[in-house]
């Protein structure tokens, strides 16, 4: 089956901790995102990538890092730096300049 | 940039009528207008989206207009269903860009039986 995975569906961190999000996706989409979603609030974009070796700072960037070095893989370290990291992480993927993005099920990050 | 507006954050319709969720958007270049559900615990899912060379699309149960003058748009969902209860998201782009969907904030749609 086609799709995209993220792994773990709950995550648990100590604060001053750094935690990396796995997001993978086999359907050969160039583009994928990161995105943050806090109650009440629309998805709001942390970083996207075009393709591979490249990315881009999205609308909420700090205190956060990714790398794109496979097609299929684009994972997101939440780093000690980032004031407020408990929240529901999603990331998506699609083909190139289309802008049908596809989601994956979320990992939901809770920072004690 | 885009800015999205959508309304109302909650809405609470009975089996069988209808729904209507609306946004505004701010970007004139915006030329793409996706509406994504999202059910408890899982990723957005595409429902249906409009392109601004139309005016309105129809799939089903589900209808979506714009108006491109009023730089709105809005989701109509008839017959309404209880497995329609979800989080609705509308957003906004333009497809030439290399950049990304600027979403609203999301309406929780609850059927009662």
């Amino acid at each position: 089956d086609g799709g995209i995975t993220q792994s773990p569906k709950y995550l648990f961190r100590k604060e001053g901790q750094n935690v990396t999000l796995s997001c993978e996706q086999n359907l050969n989409h160039d583009a994928m995102y990161w995105y943050r979603q806090d109650p009440g609030q629309g998805l709001r974009l942390i970083y996207y990538s075009q393709i591979v070796n490249d990315f881009q700072k999205g609308d909420i960037a700090e205190g956060y890092s990714v790398s794109r070095e496979k097609k299929e893989s684009f994972p997101l370290t939440v780093t000690s730096a980032q004031k407020n990291p408990t929240a529901f992480y999603l990331c998506a993927s699609s083909l190139g300049r289309h802008n049908e993005q596809f989601f994956g099920p979320g990992t939901r990050l809770t920072v004690l | 940039g885009e800015n999205v507006e959508q309304h109302p954050s909650t809405l609470s319709v009975q089996e069988g009528d209808s729904a209507v969720i609306k946004c505004t958007y701010s970007d004139s270049a915006s030329n793409y207008f996706p509406w994504y559900k999202q059910e408890l615990g899982k990723g957005p899912q595409l429902i249906i989206d409009i392109r601004s060379n139309v005016g309105e699309k129809k799939d089903q149960r589900i209808a979506v207009t714009l108006n491109k003058t009023a730089k709105h748009f809005s989701l109509h969902i008839t017959e309404t269903q209880p497995e329609d209860s979800a989080v609705y998201f509308c957003a906004a782009s333009q497809v030439e860009s290399a950049r990304q969907l600027t979403f609203g904030s999301g309406t929780q749609l609850t059927v009662l039986p």
